[in-house]
């Protein structure tokens, strides 16, 4: 499977735009980028996903580079509800069954101050 | 709209004894269900996969068993629980199909073995 990188940590102020970084340099055409996160004590909660246009929800934005080797997950305002690990995975959506499990590194962890 | 719930949310059992969590998704039909375990400061490790009733695959070997008796109903058992078995349990449903479908967790049932 595909591997993503992203910076273990990042700190924003609240009512601020954050940009969480994603490097996938060996993504192959049929991975789908996925952002989920979680915040403490509770389980996954998926933010976005996409294939190679940029995506926008009413959580956040994802911006995807052209080469598809990067992308970038956008909260346009962090609150400190935000504050949560980010995890960037990338699923084949050929895959099936167990193959289509979804694979969490050690993602980002944000912090949201005042 | 779709709804998982887990229980119980804290669990605390004696090594040897036997486990069952249960989860339930409502609001959608033919869901692929699925179980994770998240180790104390670690990423998710997928441990039952589901696509319809009665249909188990399992990703690692170990102590643990899955059955879905219902659509929409999926259980965790294990006949006698390890100190291994420790950890934060997370039930996650998605809409069957294509593997690029989001996957949505419940809150998870945090188990401790004394």
């Amino acid at each position: 499977d595909a591997k993503t990188t992203q910076p273990n940590s990042m700190e924003s102020n609240e009512e601020e735009p954050v940009h969480l970084p994603c490097n996938h340099s060996t993504i192959s055409g049929t991975d789908y980028i996925h952002w989920y996160r979680q915040l403490p004590s509770q389980g996954p909660e998926y933010v976005i996903h996409g294939l190679t246009s940029n995506v926008n929800n009413r959580m956040a934005s994802l911006a995807i580079a052209e080469d598809r080797k990067s992308s970038t997950l956008i909260l346009h305002r962090a609150t400190l509800r935000d504050a949560a690990v980010y995890y960037c995975i990338l699923r084949d959506h050929k895959k099936v069954g167990t193959a289509s499990k979804l694979t969490f590194g050690t993602g980002t962890r944000l912090q949201v101050t005042l | 709209s779709q709804t998982i719930h887990q229980w119980p949310a804290t669990l605390v059992q004696p090594v040897g004894s036997p486990l069952s969590l249960e989860c339930t998704v409502e609001g959608t039909s033919n869901p692929n269900l699925y179980w994770y375990r998240q180790a104390a400061g670690r990423g998710l490790q997928l441990l039952f996969y589901s696509v319809g009733i009665g249909q188990i695959s399992s990703e690692v070997p170990q102590n643990l068993s899955a059955s879905r008796p219902q659509d929409r109903q999926f259980i965790l058992s294990s006949k006698k629980l390890l100190l291994s078995d420790s950890g934060f349990y997370l039930c996650a449903w998605s809409v069957r199909g294509p593997s690029n479908q989001p996957q949505h967790f419940g809150d998870g049932t945090r188990l401790s073995i004394l």
